[in-house]
Parts: structure tokens; C-alpha cells; sequence
């Protein structure tokens, strides 16, 4: 498996501010994907992002509110847009190298006061 | 009913003891089956993955799965406070190409004593 790395690892933020979070893979991959994790809930699916295509969202995810980019085979971005304290939760990339299971990355810990 | 059930616990027990995590499932669709830890802090790492049903052990680590009933279980034997951490299964379905879509349970956190 690739070896993820994300920044920030953790931020406190304004509402109605915006963060990106950066998701770096140190092989090429095809397919990474953006998770949230609130406490008490599962580990849910925002996007799933291919290199050259747009991002396909999950249901009850809109780009507006978390644009993603995928410049790359071994980079993406997510951005909390116009955040509000509800999106303070774990964000979370990972890749699934081509196979049936999915590599985590560290998570992003983001606090909106 | 959610796609997958898992009883998040707390699960505290001494260590040395077995422990026996389960997930039950709804949907017959699901191929994949995995367990993740996380440890406070840290992203979920794979423990253990299979797709048939049965067993597959891991050193001290035992995956089961009845597909027949919908269920799966991690058995931690001899249990170490090192297993302390969040638990979490996972169950997957293709959705097209390489793209395999996971559903994962809240997660068990379970507290080994030393």
C-alpha cells in the first residue's frame, strides 16, 4: 500500500471561513476518495476522486461545499467551504491502490468556532 | 436499518482475555469484508480483509465471516493493551471498474487492562 500524508494534521477555524486539506501519496494512484468522521457516526464517503475527471459525489455532498482537486496521480485537495461549527469532524483521504480494500491517511482534525 | 450495524461499546477487558468484536449486515451485494484499527489520533489501519465465508486467522487475530447470516466477527486472542484502540469494520461492493465502495460501522472501542 501507499504511504498517505495529509496537512494540516489539525486547525481551528472561524465560521464562515474555508480550509483546504492537501492529501499526498508517495506512488501514483488512480482513485482516492475523501471521508468525514464525526464522533458517534461512521465513517462516511464525501467524494471519490480520479485524476483527469471530475469528482463524484456522495449523496448529501455538494461541490459547492467541498470542492475537490485532483491535479495528479499522487495528490488531492479538499476544501471545507463557508464552514459553520457542524463541519468540525475528521477528514480523512485514502487510496485503494486498484483492490478491493482501501489505506488511510493520518486525518485532518478541523474545529469551527 | 443502516447498511451495517456494529455495538460501539466501550468494551473493557483484562488483558489476556479473548475478544470477540461483531458487525452484522444488510446488504447481500457486499463481496468484501475488513476490519480496521484506529488508534486516538490516527487514521484507520487494515487488520484484516477476506471475502469468503469463514475464517481467516493472523497470528493472534481471527476474521469470520457467515455470509448466510450476515455477520462478522474479529476474535483478539490473548489481548494486549496495545490492541487498545477503535475497531471498525468495513464491507465493499464493486460500483464500476476499480472502484470499490466501502460501508463501514461505527466502530468498537475497546480498552485492554493491564
Amino acid at each position: 500500500s501507499a504511504v498517505i500524508s495529509q496537512k494540516p494534521s489539525r486547525d481551528i477555524c472561524q465560521r464562515g471561513t474555508s480550509l483546504t486539506i492537501q492529501c499526498q501519496v508517495d506512488s501514483q494512484v488512480t482513485m482516492m476518495f475523501w471521508y468525514r468522521q464525526q464522533p458517534g457516526q461512521s465513517l462516511t464517503l464525501i467524494a471519490t476522486a480520479n485524476q483527469g475527471s471530475e469528482a463524484t459525489y456522495e449523496s448529501g455532498f455538494v461541490i459547492d461545499k467541498f470542492p475537490i482537486s485532483r491535479p495528479n496521480l499522487t495528490f488531492s485537495t479538499l476544501t471545507v467551504s463557508n464552514m459553520s461549527p457542524e463541519d468540525s469532524s475528521i477528514y480523512l483521504c485514502s487510496e485503494n491502490s486498484g483492490s478491493e480494500t482501501q489505506y488511510f491517511g493520518p486525518g485532518t482534525r478541523l474545529l469551527v468556532l | 436499518q443502516k447498511e451495517v450495524e456494529q455495538d460501539p461499546g466501550p468494551l473493557s477487558v483484562p488483558e489476556g482475555a479473548i475478544v470477540s468484536l461483531n458487525c452484522t449486515y444488510s446488504n447481500s451485494a457486499f463481496q468484501y469484508f475488513m476490519w480496521y484499527r484506529q488508534y486516538s489520533r490516527k487514521g484507520p489501519e487494515l487488520l484484516m480483509y477476506t471475502y469468503s465465508s469463514g475464517n481467516k486467522e493472523d497470528g493472534r487475530f481471527t476474521a469470520q465471516v457467515d455470509k448466510s447470516s450476515k455477520y462478522i466477527s474479529l476474535f483478539i486472542r490473548d489481548s494486549q493493551p496495545s490492541d487498545s484502540a477503535t475497531y471498525l469494520c468495513a464491507m465493499s461492493v464493486n460500483s464500476g471498474g476499480s472502484n470499490y465502495k466501502l460501508t463501514f460501522g461505527k466502530g468498537t472501542l475497546l480498552t485492554v487492562n493491564p
